[in-house]
């Protein structure tokens, strides 16, 4: 079946600091693949997606390409800030676009950003 | 900007006791899902819902489990007779294009 394996956190970094959360997935087929963002107390939010291979989703300064030669989709940030502390989920659903697509997380990394 | 809403935002509640999650999803959506969390654990898929009926289910959404959209707007998910391992953050979500997501109850069973 699918799988989303994604590092393990926490990772804790300065300011300004350059962030990398590998997320590698197991799927068949063409699967899409989104980060997610959970702030304290809040809900999921979808941070960036990419539905085919070599897509780049971007959003907010945060990147992540999909690559199916190395079935990974890491999520990367030049520059992090305070505000950007929160958990990262990466995820996939099992086709491209439409409705009724269950999606498959991964454990979720916790970022913390200090001054 | 449009958003799920979920209630309670948290239940306590005794083993054995039935517990109803409440969600309002985002108007005109028609796909729903519900998502559980175990502390500590993964974000699993427990059900999907369209046209009024369940479209998927994962292993985890046994007999105990039965999800509702009583009146067109909210959409709930009941547990029957709660165990301790029911314990844990439960999400529901709407899809259009997109899955947008609640902020979860958290369901904690004594």
């Amino acid at each position: 079946g699918n799988s989303v394996t994604q590092m393990e956190g926490p990772v804790t970094l300065s300011e300004e600091a350059f962030l990398t959360i590998n997320c590698t997935y197991t799927a068949t087929g063409y699967p899409s693949l989104f980060w997610y963002v959970q702030y304290p107390g809040e809900g999921l939010q979808l941070l960036l997606k990419a539905t085919k291979a070599d897509d780049k989703g971007s959003n907010k300064g945060f990147e992540a390409t999909y690559r199916k030669e190395t079935t990974s989709f890491h999520l990367e940030k030049g520059s992090v800030q305070v505000s950007d502390s929160a958990v990262y989920f990466c995820a996939l659903s099992p086709e491209s676009g439409g409705g009724g697509n269950k999606l498959t997380f991964g454990t979720g990394t916790q970022l913390k950003v200090e001054l | 900007e449009p958003e799920v809403t979920q209630t309670p935002s948290h239940q306590v509640t005794q083993m054995g006791q039935e517990v109803i999650l409440r969600c309002v999803p985002i108007s005109n959506h028609l796909y729903f899902y519900w998502y559980r969390q175990i502390l500590g654990q993964k974000v699993e898929f427990l059900v999907s819902f369209y046209n009024n009926e369940i479209s998927e289910k994962s292993e985890i959404f046994d007999d105990q489990f039965s999800v509702e959209r009583p009146d067109g707007s909210n959409f709930t998910l009941k547990i029957r007779s709660t165990k301790l391992e029911d314990s844990a953050m439960y999400f529901c979500a709407s899809q259009d294009y997109e899955q947008y997501f609640g902020p979860g109850t958290r369901l904690t069973v004594t």
